[in-house]
């Protein structure tokens, strides 16, 4: 099983900031990873897949990259809506695999 | 647009089964497979199982692997997902999700919460 990384645990940031998280792949999964947000009391929504491929409804400020074992979400300048946690999750075999989940919070 | 409507929450005791549906509109339901997630209390996402209503092929978690049983009916475009021999630990929100062509999880159901409890 390709197991996932996240760091950090916590992010603590302020409106405007940069937030950089990180998904490790415990082997590669070339360029197989998702990004999903969610918010509390609510689903995960997918949020970019194939790495860096955004989804329909998410400004351009969410940006993803990396491939094989390290990647990379970056929201260039937090708004108040982007306050959540991020899962990443590999397909590139199964099982599927989630991360543990990066929790951005207001500073 | 597509939509994934599950059934109410559950409250079950140790030992019994339970059993979640997720009925789809706004797609060709046997075009994508469901993938069934859950998250318990204050936790990460889990994936669990998956299947493809146009085969039934299936595939399902070495944890619950002969605890889960994953069906589709194709008349009412809905999925189920069975979970028998229930813990404590099995205590969680269960999602039904679409994964398309894409592979990725696409449109999700609202969650269904299961409580075991005694």
């Amino acid at each position: 099983e390709i197991v996932l990384t996240q760091s950090p645990a916590t992010l603590s940031l302020s409106p405007g900031e940069r937030a950089t998280l990180s998904c490790r792949a415990s082997q590669s999964i070339r360029g197989f990873l998702a990004w999903y947000q969610q918010k509390p009391g609510q689903a995960p929504r997918l949020l970019m897949s194939d790495a860096s491929n955004r989804a329909t409804g998410f400004p351009a400020r969410f940006s993803g990259s990396g491939s094989g074992t390290d990647f990379t979400l970056t929201i260039s300048s937090l708004e108040p809506e982007d306050y959540a946690v991020y899962y990443c999750q590999q397909r590139y075999n199964w099982p599927l695999t989630f991360g543990g989940g990066t929790k951005v919070e207001i500073k | 647009q597509v939509q994934l409507v599950q059934s109410g929450a559950e409250v079950k005791k140790p030992g019994a089964s339970v059993k979640v549906s997720c009925k789809a509109s706004g797609y060709d339901f046997v075009s994508k497979g469901i993938t069934w997630v859950r998250q318990a209390p204050g936790q990460g996402l889990e994936w669990m199982a998956w299947i493809r209503p146009d085969s039934d092929d299936t595939k399902s978690a070495q944890k619950v692997q002969g605890r889960v049983t994953m069906t589709s009916d194709t008349s009412t475009s809905t999925a189920y997902m069975e979970l028998r021999s229930l813990i404590s630990d099995d205590t969680a929100v269960y999602y039904c999700a679409t994964q398309g062509r894409s592979g990725w999880l696409d449109d999700w159901g609202q969650g269904t919460l299961v409580t075991v409890s005694s």
